[in-house]
């Protein structure tokens, strides 16, 4: 059964560059043709995708945040990795990745603030 | 972007009652059309996707339905623990965008 943990800074300062880590267990991220994306969530947005990618390097970006965002997947360490540059207060949300939008991690909060 | 609007924003119901929820698209959707379940502090959980495909393990009482830009999710002999917030989601076309939600509260 695959299990996602999401990590990384809990507080990020406004136009810093926000960095989180997603460790995958269960499956290796080199076998299969699975697609692993992050997905944040807030009170007044409510849920919004930001990624998805396969170990491939083919990457899909929500145009909202494209110039913002980079997401990789690293099937030697079994993770995937999100950075969002220049990060504002509208950043602030809890981050959950998935793969294949089926099974998500647990999600971490990330707040923007000085 | 396809906008996924979700109603009611919350419903009360009361054990073993059956509800529906309903999740218009601004445009056809033709492949992939899921429901999500979350619990207070957890994460979104798939209960099922294609429209009508049962996740594996969610109970028979939860079913989908519709097509092109209606679609449902029922949820019959309502049970103390389906207090939740459910969610439609497409992906059929990037971006994958979700509805706001409806919040199922137990009388």
């Amino acid at each position: 059964q695959v299990q996602l943990q999401e990590s990384g800074p809990g507080l990020v300062k406004p136009s810093e560059t926000l960095s989180l880590i997603c460790s995958v267990s269960g499956v290796s991220m080199s076998h299969g043709t699975h697609y692993w994306g992050w997905i944040r969530q807030t009170p007044g947005k409510g849920l919004e995708w930001i990624a998805s990618g396969d170990k491939g390097g083919s990457t899909y970006y929500n145009p909202s945040l494209k110039s913002r965002v980079t997401m990789s997947v690293d099937t030697s360490r079994n993770e995937l990795s999100l950075i969002l540059n220049s990060a504002t207060a509208a950043d602030t949300a809890i981050y959950y990745c998935s793969r294949q939008l089926e099974d998500w991690g647990q999600g971490t909060l990330v707040t923007v603030s000085a | 972007d396809i906008q996924m609007t979700q109603s009611p924003s919350s419903v009360s119901a009361s054990v073993g009652d059956t509800v529906t929820f309903s999740c218009r698209a601004s445009q056809e959707i033709t492949t992939y059309l899921a429901w999500y379940q979350q619990k207070p502090g957890k994460a979104p959980k798939l209960l099922i996707h294609s429209t009508s495909t049962l996740v594996s393990g969610v109970p028979s009482r939860f079913s989908g339905g519709g097509s092109g830009t209606h679609f449902t999710l029922t949820i019959t002999s309502l049970q103390p623990e389906d207090l939740a917030t459910y969610f439609c989601q497409q992906a059929t076309t990037f971006p994958v965008t979700f509805g706001q939600g409806t919040r199922l509260d137990i009388k």
